[in-house]
């Protein structure tokens, strides 16, 4: 089974829509972070969490929110999806430098 | 100017070829060097780590760092087609900081 897993995998939505995206890991992590990446800008840090109780703004929260609800858990949520939002959403784990990233989720915004 | 610079490419090579991936960076607190590799569709793999300046190999890959440049090099020797991938760096300072990625040098390697 994989270390670190998103769901759902791919999504498609509509503008003004309220979306959560999902990610598990089993590595016993305490750092989880979201990122987004589009073409040509690379990977964004959109939060980062350093443990349950942390909740860290990254380059570019304006728009999503974050809940840790366990070690093993951190969900990102868009409250009224927008067409910019349309991406490919990274979760990862680490332990202090080494990052391990799940699959990733494609989300389109219509 | 952003923290972490890095040719987009793409980059595309014949199979066999030496290929010499960059970064520069304008953070002097960065003191860990990592290189992640992204294959289409998957998410980023670490690919090799480096602590302050000198170089550090791996099999075909090595991964040079130097502090007094600020410039990060991830070499491969006989490039095959299955390196085809997205290579980022990522500079770290340590502790509860934040990696940093470059945007990524997308790299094809022609059979």
């Amino acid at each position: 089974d994989a270390d670190v897993t998103q769901t759902p995998r791919n999504r498609i939505t509509k503008t003004g829509k309220r979306i959560m995206l999902e990610c598990s890991q089993t590595k016993g992590h305490d750092r989880m972070y979201w990122y987004r990446q589009d073409p040509g800008l690379g990977l964004q840090l959109i939060y980062y969490s350093f443990d349950v109780k942390d909740i860290n703004k990254g380059e570019i929260s304006d728009g999503y929110s974050v809940s840790r609800q366990a070690q093993a858990k951190f969900s990102l949520s868009l409250e009224s999806a927008i067409p910019n939002q349309t991406a490919l959403y990274f979760c990862a784990t680490s332990d202090q430098d080494t990052q391990y990233f799940g699959p990733g989720t494609r989300l389109t915004v219509l | 100017q952003k923290e972490v610079e890095q040719d987009p490419g793409p980059l595309s090579v014949p199979e066999g070829a030496i290929v010499s991936l960059n970064c520069t960076y304008s953070n002097s607190a960065f003191q860990y060097f990592m290189w992640y590799r992204q294959y289409s569709r998957k998410g980023p793999e670490l690919l090799m780590y480096t602590y302050s300046s000198g170089n550090k190999e791996d099999g075909r890959f090595t991964a040079q760092v130097d502090k007094s440049s600020k410039y990060i090099s991830l070499f491969i020797r006989d490039s095959q087609p299955s390196d085809s991938a997205t290579y980022l760096c990522a500079p770290y300072s340590g502790g509860y900081q934040k990696v940093t990625f470059g945007t990524g040098t997308k790299l094809q390697v022609i059979p």
